[in-house]
């Protein structure tokens, strides 16, 4: 088992281009998460899935969208980066019933 | 949703135990307590929870006061590795995380 992976690690955007985030797991779990996190801050909740084609906004959801269209992958776009979206994107499942999370490895993504 | 209070910082000397406070006055009956480290800029991991009894695994040990409006996590014999960012959640009734700044801990050889 893989677990969660996040593709890519490391990315560097202009003002004004756009990317997607992929996050993958291997543990056919019901739910996903995308979180965001700042220098010295702890994680804030982007949005979330709770089931293939489904999806849900979070703590900080603007600037972002998202897709589940396979239960395995949660897609985040950032549309037209901004520098303010520069920060450190968690992915993390969890399987239903369960509430322990299970995290990805982090894209550090910088956008100048 | 109860929100969490954790000192900023601590330092512990490697091989001696670790006691990490959290204050969750605002717990509901129904709230869990989780907890959760991040070790040098890693996504978080999961170390243990607990509604209302004591709880220990092999990671670590909680205790939860009997009003439940506090914790303690313990680390039993802290080493290097145990380095890291530790998180005390109080974990809502949809499932959601929310991360606070956590308490820094530095082990120390």
């Amino acid at each position: 088992n893989a677990g969660v992976t996040q593709t890519p690690k490391f990315r560097v955007l202009k003002t004004g281009q756009s990317m997607t985030l992929l996050c993958a797991q291997d543990m056919n779990h019901e739910y996903m998460y995308w979180y965001r996190q700042d220098p010295g801050m702890g994680l804030r909740l982007i949005h979330y899935s709770v089931g293939e084609g489904t999806t849900a906004k979070g703590e900080v959801p603007d600037g972002y969208n998202v897709s589940r269209l396979k239960k395995q992958n949660f897609l985040l776009g950032l549309e037209s980066a901004a520098p303010s979206q520069t920060s450190v994107y968690f992915c993390a499942s969890r399987t239903s019933g369960v509430r322990e999370q299970f995290f990805g490895p982090g894209t550090r993504l910088t956008v100048l | 949703d109860a929100k969490t209070t954790q000192p900023p910082s601590m330092d512990c000397a490697e091989g001696r135990a670790a006691n990490l406070p959290c204050n969750h006055s605002t717990i509901s009956g129904n709230e869990y307590v989780y907890w959760y480290r991040q070790i040098h800029s890693q996504g978080p991991q999961y170390i243990i929870h607990g509604l209302k009894n004591n709880e220990t695994n092999e990671m670590a040990s909680l205790i939860i006061t009997e009003d439940r409006k506090s914790s303690t996590l313990i680390l039993p014999h802290a080493t290097l590795r145990d380095t890291a960012v530790y998180y005390c959640i109080v974990l809502s009734n949809d499932y959601k995380l929310s991360f606070g700044a956590g308490t820094t801990v530095t082990v120390r050889a």
